[in-house]
């Protein structure tokens, strides 16, 4: 299974709401990310997790809060949003941090904050 | 700090013709540069990677990447485009001089191919 994925496909919120968004992968990989992208722009790094354990945090925001259950989950935590972190939400794997494999994506969650 | 540009937002090609999408790069160490593509709502898909070795790197659907030092190029190219080869295409370089390898992605190229 070389397959990243990501639930809900789509989520539409209130600033008020709180809400979270899924990524498992079963590739054994112990590295996972958190990206947000914009339309037609490029993936922009939020998280990254190695071996279960918070490596980077891209001076995000804390009303994303990330967690990682274990190694192949991977989870962002959603409360009070803005309409501007309207955007894609891309999960990826890669077998271990800083090594020079590519990372496998997820198709994403589009998320509009209203 | 690394950093890669994509020339073109656009590039448009008829099928059938050749197609090269265009990345330059901007590394201190050993340059270690990927492509990327993504479809319309969907994740991105690897197509190559350069590490080191043979300047021509060869990778998925019969894209193929020439690394060039002295023009510090990583142009993506295939021989005969498809309809179904129209997406947005990423260039992008890892910095191992750190611990986390972080990848840095460049503007990306919208490619569109028409019959």
């Amino acid at each position: 299974d070389t397959e990243v994925t990501q639930t809900p496909k789509h989520l539409v919120m209130g600033m008020t709401n709180k809400k979270s968004l899924k990524c498992e992968q079963h590739m054994g990989h112990r590295a996972m990310y958190w990206y947000k992208q914009k339309a037609k722009k490029p993936p922009e790094l939020m998280f990254v997790y190695s071996y279960e354990k918070l490596s980077i945090n891209e001076s995000v925001p804390s009303r994303f809060s990330p967690e990682c259950p274990n190694s192949s989950l991977l989870n962002l935590h959603l409360h009070a949003l803005q309409p501007e972190d309207s955007a894609l939400y891309l999960c990826a794997s890669s077998p271990t941090i800083g090594d020079l494999n590519e990372q496998f994506f997820g198709p994403g969650t589009r998320l509009t904050v209203l | 700090a690394q950093s890669v540009a994509q020339p073109e937002d656009q590039v448009n090609v008829a099928e059938g013709n050749p197609l090269t999408v265009k990345c330059t790069y901007s590394v201190s160490g050993n340059p270690y540069l990927f492509w990327y593509v993504q479809y319309p709502n969907r994740g991105l898909q690897f197509l190559l990677k350069y590490i080191t070795g043979d300047n021509l790197v060869k990778g998925s659907y019969g894209f193929e990447a020439e690394f060039n030092k002295s023009q510090t190029s990583f142009h993506l190219k295939k021989p005969s485009a498809l309809v179904s080869d129209s997406a947005l295409y990423f260039c992008a370089v890892r910095d191992m001089s750190g611990y986390a390898g972080k990848s840095t992605f460049g503007d990306g190229t919208t490619l569109t191919v028409k019959p």
